[in-house]
């Protein structure tokens, strides 16, 4: 039973470059959150989402980012015109709907390592 | 809004000794608890998690957490810890409504073990 994968597990870009990770979840989750880590501190919610919905997306920056889960394929988050401070690790977590669990234990993947140079 | 804090950045044990790593959080109700696991430059592991019932909760690698209405606190234990303990720790609460279903996690503790 694979995992919560994610890919690439590391990117570098150049500053002004687009960025875009992806992410599958575990088999029959339905929902899928993206968290981001900064060098030397926890993980912060972006967003989350369900098939072909965003769900809760009050930790997105208001610029350039974006995230998407499409009703086939993966999760993508998706990350423009990117800045040093942009550089960290992006993690990603799926959970089953919540009819299928008495509570909202969500199951992470390895991370994406962006760096921006 | 709940928050989570761990207040202890960083914490060195030795080989053998017992370990409690601190959390206290912030929740309007009783809030589903978890503890995550981190080694450097991998993904989350879930060492044990709180939803209701006993107090006192096992988890893997020998570890276990006890929830305190009380003191809003729910702290991680090991009686005798291992070198490859050595990792951050996240604490983590979560809602109970479906409506706000991620996790908001604590900013960690960093464990070093001394031979």
């Amino acid at each position: 039973n694979a995992g919560v994968m994610q890919n690439p597990r590391h990117l570098v870009r150049r500053r002004g470059q687009e960025a875009r990770l992806r992410c599958s979840p575990m088999k029959g989750h339905s929902h899928v959150y993206w968290y981001r880590q900064l060098p030397e501190e926890g993980l912060k919610f972006m967003v989350y989402l369900q098939k072909e919905n965003i769900i809760d997306e009050s930790g997105m920056p208001k610029e350039r980012f974006s995230a998407e889960f499409p009703k086939e394929g993966p999760s993508i988050l998706r990350i423009q015109q990117v800045v040093r401070g942009d550089s960290a690790a992006y993690f990603c977590a799926s959970s089953p709907s919540p009819e299928q669990t008495s509570g909202n234990t969500i199951y992470f993947g390895e991370g994406s390592w962006l760096t921006v140079v | 809004a709940q928050s989570v804090t761990q207040p202890d950045i960083h914490i060195t044990v030795s080989e053998g000794a017992s370990l409690e790593l601190r959390c206290n959080y912030s929740y309007g109700a009783t809030p589903y608890l978890f503890w995550y696991v981190q080694s450097p430059g991998q993904g989350l592991q879930l060492l044990l998690k709180y939803f209701s019932g006993d107090t006192l909760v096992q988890g893997i690698k020998g570890f276990e957490a006890e929830f305190k209405r009380s003191q809003s606190s729910f702290n991680l234990r090991k009686p005798s810890v291992h070198w490859s303990d050595a990792a951050e720790y996240f604490c983590a609460v979560g809602a109970r409504r479906t409506g706000r279903r991620a996790l908001t996690f604590g900013s960690g503790t960093r464990l070093q073990v001394q031979p």
